[in-house]
């Protein structure tokens, strides 16, 4: 299957700053990818959906000044935690999908963010 | 809106027994079901789809649109079967995610 690659796969970060995480599609090229936010013992939850080249659209009740997804290019999408808070710690995890119909989607190995 | 749920959180099998892991899901239009499997440190993968029809590691799921179903069964359980199991619906790759179910097989 296709590789979907997350940095950093861990990040420490002190409250109040920023931090960014990458999501590339190694081997093909995605015009959407999806970010999803996992708590402990809990499911993915759907953030928000990145596509290349317009504004991410965002689930009911996720901030998107908080959470700034860019997706510039059709390999790269990014998301950026800012001011980060500790009620922010959690573990992030993208897909991304080849164009086309009911393609399958491909996770990154996601990511742990912990805010102290 | 789209809705799915595992009724179990665990489910604990001596290798060779049978597997059945539930999912129950709510959708309008037609869904779209899917079984991920998440193995220890490793990434999430999709293990089948119902518009495939195909048994994947022993595994298969029948939708059963009466009762709103999509459950996983697998005759004879491995050990390497041991792992996170989620279900999952929706369309062009946008999911919703059940809970999960951590099936743990015993030698």
């Amino acid at each position: 299957g296709a590789v979907v690659s997350q940095h950093p796969s861990r990040v420490i970060c002190k409250s109040g700053t920023s931090v960014k995480i990458e999501c590339r599609s190694l081997d093909f090229q995605a015009t959407t990818m999806f970010w999803y936010r996992q708590f402990p013992k809990q499911s993915l939850m759907l953030m928000a959906t990145s596509n290349e080249g317009s504004k991410a659209t965002y689930e009911q009740g996720v901030e998107k000044d908080k959470f700034l997804i860019n997706h510039a290019s059709l390999t790269l999408s990014t998301l950026t935690v800012t001011s980060a808070h500790p009620e922010d710690s959690s573990f992030y995890i993208c897909s991304a999908s080849a164009t086309g119909q009911n393609t399958e989607a491909f996770f990154g190995q996601g990511t742990r963010l912990t805010v102290v | 809106a789209q809705r799915v749920t595992q009724p179990e959180k665990l489910l604990s099998v001596f290798k060779g027994a049978p597997v059945e892991l539930k999912c129950n899901y709510s959708y309008s239009g037609s869904p779209e079901l899917f079984w991920y499997v998440q193995y220890s440190r490793q990434r999430l993968q999709l293990l089948l789809r119902h518009i495939s029809r195909e048994s994947i590691k022993g595994f298969t799921a029948d939708l059963n649109k009466g009762e709103t179903s999509f459950h996983l069964k697998k005759p004879f359980a491995q050990e390497e079967d041991s792992a996170m199991y989620y279900c999952a619906t929706g369309a062009n790759s946008k999911l919703t995610f059940g809970k999960g179910i951590t099936l743990s097989v015993r030698p």
